[in-house]
């Protein structure tokens, strides 16, 4: 089945730093993925869509100068939190749609997330 | 606007139990309904998912029915096992839109 991996699996680094974390679908292209931040015991939120060739769409809330996203292939979505702080420190998944073939029916892949840690 | 509401975890139960996890939802329009899990160290995986009222999605002996009156996908197994425990995840997703709205997640635990 389709298969979506993310980069690093958990990530610690100090305030003020910047990370970044990669998205790929393994066995498919993705024009679309999406990116999704979990607090703890909370729903999964959407952040942003990643378009490939084209900026990113951002949910409201959501600060697009410090959640940089870039859709650098049809396979490859980064996500970069520029000078991260403690409060960015969460859970962060990412998505991405493969349609099926002649019909209108697509289904999602998630990765298995990255922890993030800000000290 | 679109919300999903399931019961708070952790939700405990001995091998071959009946489990029911509750999910209600809020919609605008006529979504689709999921129910996704997450093994320890592993993305989500689609459980089943129903596209329309009165719809039953199934799948490895969990099942879920698309109740329009009720607003409600609740998941049930006539029998847990050790291997079903996990975290479940409610969602819905409006038309061909590629959005979901998840719920906070319920964690399971099956003893053996």
């Amino acid at each position: 089945g389709a298969v979506v991996s993310q980069h690093p699996s958990r990530v610690i680094c100090k305030s003020g730093t910047s990370v970044k974390i990669e998205c790929r679908s393994l066995d498919f292209q993705a024009t679309t993925m999406f990116w999704y931040r979990q607090f703890p015991k909370q729903s999964l939120m959407l952040m942003a869509t990643s378009n490939e060739g084209s900026k990113a769409t951002y949910e409201q809330g959501v600060e697009k100068d410090k959640f940089l996203i870039n859709h650098a292939s049809l396979t490859l979505s980064t996500l970069t939190v520029t000078s991260a702080h403690p409060e960015d420190s969460s859970f962060y998944i990412c998505s991405a749609p493969r349609t099926g073939g002649i019909t209108s029916y697509n289904e999602q892949f998630f990765g298995p997330g990255t922890r993030l840690t800000v000290l | 606007g679109d919300s999903v509401t399931q019961m708070e975890g952790p939700v405990t139960l001995s091998e071959e139990a009946f489990l029911t996890i509750n999910c209600t939802y809020t919609a605008t329009g006529y979504p689709s309904l999921f129910w996704y899990v997450q093994y320890p160290g592993e993305g989500l995986q689609l459980l089943l998912k129903a596209t329309k009222a009165d719809d039953k999605g199934s799948n490895k002996g969990f099942e879920a029915t698309y109740r329009k009156e009720t607003t409600s996908f609740h998941l049930e197994k006539g029998s847990v096992q050790v291997s079903d425990s996990a975290v479940y995840f409610c969602a819905l997703k409006e038309g061909n839109f590629n959005k979901f709205y998840f719920g906070s997640g319920t964690k399971l635990n099956v003893k053996p």
